[in-house]
């Protein structure tokens, strides 16, 4: 089973609408949690950490379900330029690596 | 820009050769880590550098090696090219070998042919 695993979309929403993914992890002992944004080969940047209340950072929402192990980010108002992978990152305490999943692939039509 | 440089940017080997990559960290970090993508994946860990030290390693074969010099720059050395090495390799630095808060380069896309 892989340690981080997430539904690879493609998701094609038009702007203006919400758009909802998941990631799923194996380690119950995963303490950070963050989700990146990756363009087109390019390199991956840090969107937003993860807390254990959730977390908004604009049109952005993150929240963390620790007893189903799972985290999920939400877009709402989805812009073109929201078009992207979106990575879930997981990491153990005390961890000096980060478990990626494979991504999440979002696509926003005009 | 994150400050992390990685060069070269682009390269085409042939199996078996050997192949190394260069990455300079942000400064005032001190560790360094590299990782591999695949086409379609995530960045898999290949390993960490702190201090000059290796720090902690993923599950990557011996042929996959590194350095860390007095400045914190780096480097990934891949020995015996396979056709599966074809791949981004990013660079990532961290203020602390902990950091969780990865500034990562923009890759080296490696096609081994």
């Amino acid at each position: 089973r892989k340690e981080v695993e997430q539904d690879p979309g493609p998701f094609n929403v038009p702007e203006g609408a919400t758009v909802a993914f998941n990631c799923t992890y194996s380690n119950s002992a995963s303490q950070s949690f963050f989700w990146y944004r990756q363009d087109c080969r390019k390199e991956p940047k840090l969107l937003m950490s993860v807390y254990s209340s959730g977390n908004e950072d604009g049109r952005f929402t993150a929240q963390l379900n620790r007893a189903s192990q799972y985290i999920s980010l939400l877009i709402r108002d989805s812009k073109l330029s929201d078009s992207a992978t979106y990575l879930c990152v997981v990491t153990a305490e005390g961890d000096y690596k980060l478990s990626f999943g494979a991504g999440t692939t979002v696509t926003v039509r005009a | 820009e994150t400050g992390v440089t990685q060069s070269p940017t682009h390269l085409i080997k042939t199996r078996g050769q050997q192949v190394t990559l260069r990455c300079s960290s942000q400064s005032g970090h001190n560790t360094v880590s590299w990782y591999q993508q695949a086409l379609g994946q995530g960045p898999q860990f290949i390993f960490q550098y702190y201090r000059e030290e290796e720090n902690g390693r993923g599950n990557f074969p011996p042929r996959f090696s590194g350095l860390q010099f007095p400045n914190y720059s780096s480097e990934l050395n891949v020995n015996a090219l396979e056709l599966d090495d074809s791949a981004l390799y990013l660079c990532a630095s961290s203020s602390d070998r902990l950091g969780e808060k990865l500034f990562f380069g923009s890759g080296t896309q490696l096609s081994v042919l």
